[in-house]
């Protein structure tokens, strides 16, 4: 059964800190990983995509690092800001459903950034 | 405005109610999704649609069932609400050969 964990649960960290979170995926055979970030009340929005080819992507703040033979990824958060607060998802879609409609959803890391 | 609209934002009802919540969207993306999340766990697929002639069951359909009236709005039933339906339910558009799903508001469900 393919499978995404993310670590840790929950994070606390202090406004202008950086943090990593983790994320490991049994997702086979591979097509992409996906970080999305989710506010409380809101859905989520896509930060990263990356495919197997790629170790690496940055969207401003965020960076994203992929290792496909070990079947891990981070995302890190450099020079926190308030607005960081929010769960982080790991999303893996394999590629026998890339069609977009089977994807498997890690539960999230919660991010609380503190002043 | 925003591209993916949920109705109602907040629902509570009771063991056994029909209810229908309402996804639409504004963005022209033939791909519809119905998703529910569940403290501490992922988001799992409950339907999804390629078109308005086109629907398909994820991963836990049981109990639900959804209409796609027209290409910009996907809705989804619970026949008889169960308390174990309680959740928080998404809707989300995906534009054919993207990758990027965009996700509505959630709806917050509570059955009584």
């Amino acid at each position: 059964k393919n499978q995404v964990e993310q670590s840790p649960q929950s994070l606390i960290i202090l406004e202008g800190k950086n943090c990593t979170l983790q994320c490991n995926y049994t997702v086979s055979p591979f097509s992409n990983l996906r970080w999305y970030k989710q506010d409380t009340g809101r859905g989520p929005v896509s930060l990263t995509i990356m495919t197997f080819s790629e170790n690496t992507k940055s969207n401003g703040r965020y960076t994203a690092t992929l290792d496909a033979d070990t079947k891990q990824s981070s995302l890190h958060i450099t020079a926190s800001q308030l607005s960081d607060s929010a769960s982080y998802i790991c999303v893996v879609s394999d590629l026998e459903n890339n069609a977009g409609n089977m994807l498997t959803f890690g539960g999230g890391t919660r991010l609380m950034v503190k002043p | 405005d925003a591209d993916v609209t949920q109705t109602p934002r907040n629902r509570i009802t009771k063991t056994g109610k029909r209810i229908m919540l309402e996804c639409s969207q504004t963005k022209g993306h033939d791909r519809m999704y119905w998703y529910r999340q569940d403290p501490g766990l992922g988001l799992r697929l409950i339907y999804y649609s390629f078109d308005v002639k086109d629907i398909n069951k994820g991963e836990i359909s049981d109990g639900y069932s959804v209409s796609r009236q027209a290409q910009a709005k996907f809705s989804l039933s619970l026949e008889s609400a169960i308390p174990n339906q309680t959740a928080l339910y998404f809707c989300a558009t995906r534009a054919q050969g993207r990758e990027t799903q965009y996700f509505g508001p959630g709806t917050r469900l509570l059955v009584l």
